[in-house]
């Protein structure tokens, strides 16, 4: 089992809609989670980080963390087509250093 | 400089040859990470930093070696690189405020290696 899963996809959404990302984990000790969003050919850029069980929203991403069901989530509201890209979730670890293990990612994109 | 720069952006390679790829932080960070991503198997570390002077493997260091010997450089070396590290490769730091891994990682923009 990886450590940390994602539904490589692509997931694909109607523009305007709600895109839905999810992540599940093994470590429980993870206490800090992470969205990244990847262009194509482009480096990782944090959307979002969540440390507390319940919901985090800034603008049209809301992150979900349930520790008890060790998985985390990205909403997206209003679906652009500039949200078409690979989004990561990445975990800390219980390790006692400051490394983050990586899910693989999952494609989305956004149809017009 | 700003943020985390990288180099060469890309770079093909003849099998047993030895290779540097750069990377160059002005943020003051102290932790620095080698990642490599293939595809469909996601950012996987090579070595970390957590601070200068000190350097640890990851998931997947063997080929590969790092030093660190200030904040800002951490260079990757292929001492005899082959096919299979045929790869992007990206940089990261992180600030590290002390409370564990709760710091987003910064990424540089990537090198793109390609080894025949």
């Amino acid at each position: 089992q990886k450590e940390v899963e994602q539904n490589s996809g692509p997931l694909s959404v109607p523009e305007g809609a709600i895109a839905s990302l999810n992540c599940t984990y093994s470590d429980r000790g993870s206490q800090s989670f992470f969205w990244y969003r990847q262009y194509s050919g482009k480096s990782p850029e944090l959307i979002m980080f969540i440390y507390s069980n319940g919901d985090k929203e800034d603008g049209r991403f809301t992150a979900q963390l349930n520790k008890a069901s060790q998985y985390v989530s990205l909403l997206i509201r209003d679906s652009q087509p500039s949200d078409s890209a690979t989004y990561l979730c990445a975990v800390n670890t219980d390790r006692g250093n400051y490394q983050l293990i990586w899910g693989a990612g999952t494609k989305l994109i956004i149809k017009p | 400089i700003a943020g985390i720069t990288q180099a060469p952006t890309s770079q093909i390679l003849a099998a047993g040859r030895r290779m540097t790829l750069r990377c160059t932080q002005d943020m003051r960070h102290n932790a620095m990470y080698w990642y490599r991503q293939d595809l469909g198997l996601g950012l996987r570390l090579i070595h970390y930093s957590n601070t200068a002077g000190t350097t640890g493997k990851g998931e997947v260091p063997d080929g590969y070696s790092v030093s660190r010997a200030n904040t800002d450089d951490f260079p990757l070396t292929l001492a005899s690189a082959v096919p299979s590290q045929t790869s992007v490769y990206f940089c990261a730091s992180s600030p590290t405020s002390g409370r564990g891994a709760w710091d987003e990682q910064f990424f540089g923009p990537g090198t793109r290696l390609t080894v025949l």
